[in-house]
């Protein structure tokens, strides 16, 4: 089973407006950590929000925000007020703690940001 | 700090050629990690190495080697390449624990086997 699924292969978004971007995880750990990564094209990968699974605040970074529903095993990344900078591929990612240090990948969603 | 870098940015090679990416970090990390990215697939993780002295395989390890050198360098080996190695390669590290341990990407390595 994959342990981080991502379901929208491409979303589009008019600037200004706020998007959603979906991710289910699948863990049995008590203890995890949640990750959001964001690659432009020119291709680094760039860290943009963190979720740990004690974390009883959703977590927040500017523009960032990150729904977690524990129960529902889902960390959707909104991003408020979109900019023309913000298209991009987007990826989520999982650190379990029984696994030590290893992450795991959703195969990403690409984010069109329309003027 | 220069962060995680990697050598080279580009190559090309043949089928059965050998190679090694060389991979550094100079943030004192305890873990490093190659990945391997593909069109559609996200990121796969190939071998990681959780400590200075230990590797473990990943997702994908068939046709790699790996060697942590020390705790700064991890480097990953082609011994044959083959058509299907034909990826961009990512390396990272993150601390072992902590908050919120993120890694931190190298610039990725475009390889191409023809």
């Amino acid at each position: 089973a994959q342990k981080i699924t991502q379901t929208q292969p491409g979303m589009f978004v008019q600037e200004k407006e706020a998007v959603t971007l979906d991710c289910t995880y699948d863990t049995s750990d008590q203890s995890y950590g949640l990750f959001w990564y964001k690659q432009p094209s020119s291709g680094e990968m760039i860290f943009l929000i963190y979720q740990g699974s004690y974390d009883e605040q959703n977590a927040t970074e500017g523009r960032y925000s990150l729904n977690f529903q524990k129960a529902r095993k889902s960390a959707n990344l909104v991003i408020s007020a979109s900019q023309l900078g913000d298209s991009a591929m987007y990826f989520c990612a999982m650190r379990e703690s029984d696994t030590g240090n290893q992450f795991y990948f959703g195969t990403g969603t690409s984010l069109t940001v329309i003027p | 700090n220069a962060g995680v870098t990697q050598t080279p940015k580009f190559q090309v090679l043949k089928t059965g050629q050998s190679m090694t990416l060389q991979c550094a970090q100079d943030m004192n990390h305890n873990s490093m990690y190659w990945y391997r990215q593909d069109p559609g697939m996200g990121l796969r993780l190939i071998y990681y190495s959780a400590s200075e002295g230990t590797t473990d395989k990943g997702e994908v390890p068939n046709g790699y080697n790996v060697s942590r050198l020390n705790k700064r360098e991890f480097s990953l080996r082609l011994e044959s390449a083959a058509p299907s190695q034909t990826s961009v390669y990512f390396c990272a590290s993150s601390e072992a624990w902590g908050y919120p341990n993120e890694q931190f990407f190298g610039p990725g390595t475009r390889l191409t086997v023809l």
